[in-house]
This record gives C-alpha cells, sequence and structure tokens, in this order.
C-alpha cells in the first residue's frame, strides 16, 4: 500500500539554525499537509498546500515557517531560526486523488524535532 | 470554530472488556467529516474511520464500532474484548470540507493490560 514517507526520522538542532524537514506524500494525491505535535499534547494544523500554493495555514506557522513543494514528489517545510518551543514531532499528511474520490488523509511516520 | 473534546484523558481496561472512548464535536459547517486515528507507542498516525455528517450509520469493523450521534454530536468509539495491542493513544478530529484541515481533541490514552 502507498505510504507518505519523511525524512529524517530524528532531527537534532541547535537553537537559531535553519532545518527543512522532507516528506514524499503519496504519489497521486494533490493535497498537502503539516501537522506537529509537542510531547503529550495534542495534533496542530500547522498548514495545508495544494496546487502550488499554501491554501490554508494556522496561527502557528508565522513568517518562521515556509513550506514547498520543490519538484514532483517532496514536499518540505522550513524553519528558519529554530526556538526550543519548535521541539516537537512533525507529520506530513496527504489525500486527494484526481477522480476527487473521498480520501481520508493519510499520515508519515513523522519526524522527531529536537531544539537544542 | 470547530472544536473536539475527548473528555476521558486516560482509560485503563483488562483485557477482553469492552471499551467506548467518548467525542464531542463543535462546528458550524452543516457538512462536516469526523474521524478516528490510532497512535500506537511507536507515535505514527493510523487511519481508523472516516464518517460525512449525511451518513449517520453506525459502523462495524471487526471488534471497533462506532456510534455517530448528531443530536448530541458526539461520535463514539467501542473497541470490544479489548486486547494488549489496543494500547495507544486514540484521536477523534473534524474537518469542515473533504480536503480541510482536521481538528483534533487532546486524545485518549487507552491502556490495556493483561
Amino acid at each position: 500500500e502507498p505510504e507518505v514517507t519523511q525524512t529524517p526520522s530524528h532531527q537534532v538542532t541547535q537553537m537559531g539554525q535553519e532545518v527543512i524537514l522532507r516528506c514524499v506524500p503519496i504519489s497521486n494525491h494533490l493535497y498537502f499537509y503539516w501537522y506537529r505535535q509537542i510531547l503529550g499534547q495534542k495534533v496542530e494544523f500547522l498548514v495545508s498546500f495544494y496546487n502550488n500554493e499554501i491554501s490554508e495555514k494556522s496561527e502557528i506557522f508565522d513568517d518562521q515557517f515556509s513550506v514547498e513543494r520543490p519538484d514532483g514528489s517532496n514536499f518540505t517545510l522550513k524553519i528558519r531560526s529554530t526556538k526550543l518551543e519548535d521541539s516537537a514531532m512533525y507529520f506530513c499528511a496527504s489525500t486527494g486523488t484526481p477522480d476527487y474520490s473521498n480520501q481520508p488523509q493519510h499520515f508519515g511516520d513523522g519526524t522527531r524535532l529536537s531544539i537544542l | 470554530a470547530q472544536k473536539v473534546t475527548q473528555a476521558q484523558t486516560e482509560i485503563s481496561v483488562v483485557e477482553k472488556e469492552d471499551v467506548t472512548l467518548d467525542c464531542v464535536y463543535e462546528t458550524r459547517d452543516t457538512t462536516y467529516y469526523l474521524f478516528w486515528y490510532k497512535q500506537p507507542p511507536s507515535g505514527e498516525l493510523v487511519f481508523l474511520i472516516r464518517r460525512n455528517s449525511f451518513d449517520e450509520q453506525n459502523e462495524i469493523s471487526g471488534r471497533y464500532s462506532w456510534n455517530f450521534q448528531k443530536s448530541t454530536s458526539s461520535f463514539n468509539f467501542t473497541i470490544t474484548a479489548s486486547q494488549v495491542v489496543d494500547s495507544a493513544v486514540y484521536f477523534c478530529a473534524l474537518s469542515g470540507t473533504s480536503y480541510g484541515k482536521l481538528t483534533f481533541g487532546q486524545g485518549t490514552i487507552l491502556t490495556v493490560h493483561p
């Protein structure tokens, strides 16, 4: 079964450094998302992306964050200058096939980001 | 604004017991979608079910069943004859459109003891 792939599984970064989290969504999906989960808390929406642009973003997704689909397969989340409070599990998700059949969001296994 | 409430923070049961996880939601949308996801100790999010607001039929899948009641804005999840492998965090989620963002509840930690 096709799946969403995220790399790396764990990223350790010094505060103030830039970090890029990578995702390969399911190949024929059209809608892409990033969520984050601070340890022990609920999953929170960050941003959704469709047709090469952001379709919705949350208050968390400030100017330090950006997303990009640099080619036909990757979907990246960049945090420009990381803060301690950015430490969390980041999940990528995708859904939506060209025939618009109803599909749930399929999640990757997540990237655990630790800011030191 | 959308909101999902899972009032049960933690539930502990003994294997073979039935357990129900509660989910109450708030939305102003007339059409919406409800979901349950499972997060095992390994951390990934596993899709369990999706329901749209026009379909109030209960669903059964093996030991899992879901009860959707629009009148009480609830979408409860029951595991029959629980097993140790059911131990996980279970999240209820809501979306206002087919491909919109998911709003998650706080999650319920289910521990099934042998």
